[in-house]
């Protein structure tokens, strides 16, 4: 099956840089990378994907990168808020979600 | 309306005891999937059915018996609860055909004391 690699596990910024989570992947199948945000006591709510056809994609202060042939993808924001504060996961699905270890974010003001 | 819904949100139980979670979908999606996430946070895969059939099933102890009675509903009943089994349960849902992102419910935290 898929593995996932999710690095860091924890990331502390100053309000107003940038942040980047990255994660590598196993099964050269993969072909879709959604990436979550998970806010306390809440589910994850989907931020941004992209697919293996895609190299980058961005929306507003998010963007996504994706190297196929390195198998690696990665989450940018820029600008961070506080309201960037929480737990992101990034996956790597064919046909079934596999899942990064996750990502604790905080922005300090 | 709520995508995915998943009751209890809380849970407080005894060791032993046996206990159920009800997930519901109103998205039209094909297949649902029970996640339980530990304290580190860690998302691991515990079922998943497509179309009201299993097509994945990790390593979980056989006391954890998912139920399927449509393609809307995914129910998690879990027998002789036992102190490790404290973590919060997400359920979710997608369009495997399509692969396309999966939509989380709000999570049951179960406590077993």
């Amino acid at each position: 099956g898929e593995n996932v690699e999710q690095h860091p596990s924890t990331l502390s910024v100053q309000e107003g840089d940038s942040a980047v989570i990255k994660c590598t992947y196993s099964d050269s199948a993969s072909n879709y990378f959604p990436w979550y945000k998970q806010e306390l006591g809440k589910g994850p709510q989907l931020i941004i994907d992209i697919r293996s056809n895609v190299g980058e994609k961005k929306d507003q202060r998010i963007a996504v990168t994706l190297n196929k042939t390195a198998k690696h993808f990665s989450l940018h924001i820029t600008e961070t808020q506080p309201e960037d504060s929480a737990v992101y996961f990034c996956a790597a699905t064919s046909n079934q979600f596999y899942f990064g270890t996750g990502t604790s974010l905080t922005v300090i003001p | 309306d709520t995508a995915v819904s998943q009751t209890p949100k809380y849970l407080v139980t005894q060791m032993g005891n046996d206990k159920s979670i009800k997930c519901e979908q109103n998205l039209g999606h094909d297949t649902m999937y029970w996640y339980k996430q530990d304290s580190k946070k860690f998302l691991k895969i515990m079922f998943s059915y497509n179309n009201k059939e299993l097509i994945i099933n990790e390593t979980v102890p056989n006391r954890f018996s998912p139920k399927s009675p449509d393609k809307a509903h995914l129910n998690l009943h879990i027998n002789s609860l036992e102190l490790g089994d404290s973590a919060v349960y997400f359920c979710a849902s997608s369009q495997r055909q399509k692969n396309t992102e999966a939509f989380f419910g709000q999570g049951t935290r179960l406590t077993v004391v």
